[in-house]
Parts: structure tokens; C-alpha cells; sequence
């Protein structure tokens, strides 16, 4: 079974272009998180899908950044446009939502998106 | 604001020995889980524990949490250079996991 996919891999732009991050998450998995983490922290909550539904973006920057899920699959995250303090490693992550293990939610992360921003 | 935060920030021990890393949160939780990463990586899940639960193992690891005082800890027994990784703790509010800055552990072979 593949993971959750994220690309690109890597990306290096200049400030104030626009980029954008593509994650696909693990089949069946309704709930999908996109983190961002810099360098020696834990990762930060941005936003929260139920489906296709986003319960929780409290935390993403809306005046730049925004984020889709589809018919509640494949999620992108775009920066519109990039600042400096943009750059660190975004981190898609997905878990089945409330079933089974109802309320267990254990995630399960891609390898991540590094953003340099010059 | 981060939910939960562990200690110490940065741990290094000889292989054989055990490592222990402390987590701390402020609200109630569903559960809490423990996560590892490894540098350039993505998180890796270790261990869930139920906030009706106080102790859990799993191979090498035990985990404790005591939600009286809102603190969890992580043992790793017999510890082994591949073990050298950042560990981080996430308390689970309704959904929401909320990671602390993590310890980073060095195992010296």
C-alpha cells in the first residue's frame, strides 16, 4: 500500500512568486492535515480536512496561503505569493477519521515538501 | 501556542542505555500519542495511549501518562544507534494533534 504522497520533493523560489504543494493521502483516509515545521521545531497545525469539509484552519495564514481538497481526496496547499519566513518543510499527513478506532486518529506523514525561499 | 512540550530538548546516551523523554500538555485529552522522526523525513507513529489508560508498551518502548498532572513519558529500553532520531509527543484534543518542539536523541555507538 503507498503512502501519503507529497511533491515536489523540493522547491527553490524567489519571494513573492506563488508555489504550490500537492499531497495524496493514504486511500480510505477521510481526515488530511497539512503541518508546516522549521527547522529544529515540531511541526504546526495549518489546516484540518473532514473530507472535503476544512474544520480547523485557524492557524493558516489566509491573507497568502490557501488550501483545497477535492471531492475529498487529493489536497493542494498554495502560497500566493512567498515570503522569506515561508521557508521550512511542509507536511501532509492523513488518518482514517472516526471509525474503529474512534477518536484514535494516528497519523500517518509524508516525507515532505522543503520550501527555500530566496 | 504549542499543546504539548517535551523534555529536555536534546538527550545523547550510549547504546545500551535508556532514554527517557517527558511530555507535558495544558488541556484534556482523548489520547496521547508519540511520534518519531528521522532527519529529512516524515513523522513516524510509535505508540497511542487513552487518556483511561496509564501505562502501555510496545517492544522497547513504554509509555506513562498521568492526566491528573497533564504529563506523559516515553522510556526506550536498550537503546541502539538507530534509535538516534527526534521524538515528539502529540496530545489528541477532539482530533487535533498539537506537536511540542520534540527531544532530539543521540545514541553513541
Amino acid at each position: 500500500e503507498a503512502g501519503v504522497v507529497q511533491s515536489p520533493r523540493y522547491k527553490i523560489i524567489e519571494k513573492k512568486q506563488p508555489v504550490a504543494f500537492w499531497c495524496n493521502p493514504i486511500s480510505g483516509h477521510n481526515t488530511l492535515y497539512w503541518y508546516r515545521q522549521n527547522l529544529g521545531q515540531g511541526p504546526e497545525l495549518l489546516i484540518r480536512y473532514e473530507n472535503e469539509e476544512a474544520v480547523d484552519d485557524s492557524q493558516l495564514p489566509k491573507d497568502r496561503f490557501s488550501a483545497e481538497r477535492l471531492k475529498g481526496v487529493d489536497s493542494t496547499l498554495k502560497i500566493q505569493p512567498a515570503e522569506l519566513g515561508d521557508s521550512a518543510v511542509y507536511l501532509c499527513a492523513s488518518s482514517p477519521g472516526q471509525g474503529v478506532l474512534s477518536g484514535a486518529n494516528v497519523l500517518t506523514f509524508g516525507a515532505g515538501s522543503r520550501l527555500t525561499v530566496l | 501556542s504549542q499543546q504539548g512540550e517535551e523534555d529536555p530538548q536534546a538527550l545523547s546516551i550510549q547504546e545500551g542505555e535508556n532514554a527517557t523523554m517527558n511530555c507535558s500538555y495544558k488541556t484534556s485529552i482523548n489520547n496521547l500519542q508519540w511520534y518519531r522522526q528521522n532527519s529529512g523525513r516524515g513523522l513516524v507513529h510509535l505508540i497511542l495511549i487513552r487518556s483511561n489508560e496509564r501505562e502501555k508498551h510496545s517492544g522497547r518502548l513504554r509509555v506513562t501518562l498521568d492526566t491528573s498532572k497533564k504529563s506523559s513519558s516515553l522510556l526506550i529500553t536498550a537503546s541502539r544507534a538507530a534509535d538516534t532520531a527526534s521524538y515528539f509527543c502529540a496530545p489528541n484534543q477532539g482530533g487535533k494533534l498539537i506537536f511540542g518542539q520534540g527531544t532530539e536523541l543521540s545514541v553513541k555507538p
